[in-house]
C-alpha cells in the first residue's frame, strides 16, 4: 500500500530565504508525482508534475526533483515571498488510470 | 489551463437534509472526475471516481447510498450527500484530469459543508 509522507508538517521562514520541502513515498513504482499548493479553504493548484522517467521540473522560482529509487521528491522554493504562504501537497500516482495518493502537506508560512 | 468550477463554496444545513455539490469542467471535456474529502489538517482522501455515462467507483469504506454521484455529461459531475449528519461536515473537492494527453489534475475550489 502506497503511503506518502511530507516533512516537515509546518515551516516558518523569513522572506527571501530559499527552502526545501520533502516528500517520501513507500512504493517506488509510480507513474508520476505532482506538487500542489492549497490556500486555506480553497482548492488545489497544480505546481509541477514529474513523470516517472524525469528527474526534475522547473517553473519560475520552483524546482521539483524526483528520485524514484529512493522514494523521494523535493520541492525547492527560491527567494521565498509572503505570497508563497500556503500548504504544499505532494501526490503520487501508480498508473495512468490509478488514483493518486496525497501526503498530508507542509504548511508554509513566510514571515515578512 | 483547464478550469474546474465547483459550487457552492460553502453550505450550512440542518441534520437530515440532502446537499448537492456540482463540479464542472469549463473549457474541456472530462470523462473522469474525482471526488475527495478533506478533514482539517489532513490529507485529501479519494471518495470515488466518477465516470461519464456509467456508475461511479467508490473507495473502500465510502457508502455509495450516502454519497450519490452522477456524471451525466462530459462537463458535469454532481455529488449529493444524502441525509447529512454532523459527521459529514468536511471540505469536499472535485478534480478532473486535464484534456488530451495532459497528465495534470485540475481541482475545483472546494465546498465546505457544515451540518448542524
Amino acid at each position: 500500500k502506497q503511503e506518502v509522507t511530507q516533512i516537515p508538517a509546518a515551516l516558518s521562514v523569513p522572506e527571501g530565504e530559499n527552502l526545501v520541502l520533502n516528500c517520501s513515498f513507500t512504493d517506488s513504482a509510480i507513474y508520476n508525482l505532482q506538487w500542489f499548493r492549497q490556500d486555506p479553504g480553497k482548492g488545489l493548484t497544480s505546481l509541477l508534475l514529474i513523470q516517472s522517467s524525469q528527474r526534475e521540473q522547473t517553473s519560475g522560482r520552483l524546482n521539483a526533483s524526483l528520485d524514484k529509487s529512493s522514494g523521494r521528491s523535493t520541492l525547492y522554493i527560491a527567494a521565498s515571498q509572503p505570497g508563497d504562504s500556503a500548504t504544499y501537497l505532494c501526490a503520487v500516482r501508480r498508473g495512468r488510470d490509478d488514483k493518486i495518493i496525497f501526503g498530508k502537506g507542509t504548511r508554509l508560512h513566510i514571515l515578512p | 489551463g483547464a478550469v474546474v468550477s465547483q459550487h457552492p463554496s460553502r453550505v450550512i444545513c440542518k441534520s437530515g437534509t440532502s446537499v448537492k455539490i456540482e463540479c464542472r469542467s469549463l473549457d474541456f471535456q472530462a470523462t473522469t472526475m474525482f471526488w475527495y474529502r478533506q478533514f482539517p489538517k489532513q490529507s485529501l482522501m479519494l471518495m470515488a471516481t466518477s465516470n461519464e455515462g456509467s456508475k461511479a467507483t467508490y473507495e473502500q469504506g465510502v457508502e455509495k447510498d450516502k454519497f450519490l454521484i452522477n456524471h451525466a455529461s462530459l462537463t458535469l459531475s454532481t455529488l449529493t450527500v444524502t441525509s447529512a449528519h454532523p459527521e459529514d461536515s468536511s471540505f469536499y473537492i472535485c478534480s478532473a484530469r486535464g484534456p488530451g494527453n495532459n497528465e495534470k489534475l485540475f481541482f475545483g475550489s472546494g465546498t465546505q459543508l457544515s451540518v448542524l
